[in-house]
């Protein structure tokens, strides 16, 4: 049973960096049918997407987060991360990490989510 | 592009409900459209992918569609349930991989 686990800091200062990592087990993150992404979602509001890290390094960006947003992957250890700089409160919110079926043979969809982490941009 | 839909509609139970999600720009067929099912504090689950295909364990009761006419993607539950009660969103993407979210409907079964 494929599982994604987020973790990192709930607590962020101002201006400072953002880092999350999304470890995932029951699957190899090398697999070349799947890009792993991470979504959010500030308090009360809707689902935003922030980026895609596709087989072979390949990287998409929501253009709005595009300067601040760098998401790479570790193989050895099956994780992807993301860091987000120069946060504000308006970065506040919980942070999801998801698979993505983007390849022939897959179903196109954010198939396995992780349960999600609330972090806090707050001095 | 946008994916517009709906903030809020209500159905009673064993009713049927539709929920619009309007692409603002390009074709709503040119790429597939998913939906997400997210309960209070709960991860979104998939309810419909690729246009009208059902995960497995996803009821019948929800269907998805296309209509080209009015760009825009359809996703109908019939026989409600109280257990429908949640947030649904449509999400596409386009030509260079970029995913677009719908700002989300929430659906009460009263």
């Amino acid at each position: 049973q494929l599982q994604l686990q987020e973790s990192g800091p709930g607590l962020v200062k101002p201006s400072e960096t953002l880092s999350l990592t999304c470890t995932v087990s029951g699957d190899s993150i090398s697999s070349s049918a799947y890009c792993w992404g991470w979504i959010r979602q500030s308090p009360g509001k809707g689902l935003e997407w922030i980026g895609n890290i596709c087989h072979g390094g390949s990287t998409y960006y929501n253009p709005s987060l595009k300067s601040r947003v760098t998401i790479s992957v570790d193989t050895s250890k099956n994780q992807f991360s993301l860091n987000l700089n120069s946060v504000t409160a308006a970065d506040t919110a919980v942070y999801y990490c998801a698979r993505r079926g983007r390849y022939p043979g897959v179903p196109d969809e954010f198939d396995y989510w992780g349960q999600g982490t609330l972090v806090t941009v707050s001095s | 592009f946008l994916l517009t839909q709906p903030h809020s509609v209500s159905e009673s139970p064993g009713k049927t409900v539709t929920i619009s999600c309007t692409r603002s720009s390009g074709s709503i067929a040119s790429n597939y459209v998913q939906w997400y099912q997210q309960r209070p504090g709960s991860s979104p689950t998939t309810v419909i992918y690729e246009g009208y295909e059902r995960p497995s364990g996803v009821p019948d009761r929800f269907s998805g569609s296309i209509d080209s006419s009015s760009n825009s993607a359809s996703l109908t539950i019939s026989g409600l349930k109280t257990e429908d009660e949640a947030d649904y969103y449509c999400q596409s993407y386009d030509s260079i991989n970029q995913e677009v979210f719908g700002g989300g409907t929430k659906l009460t079964v009263l």
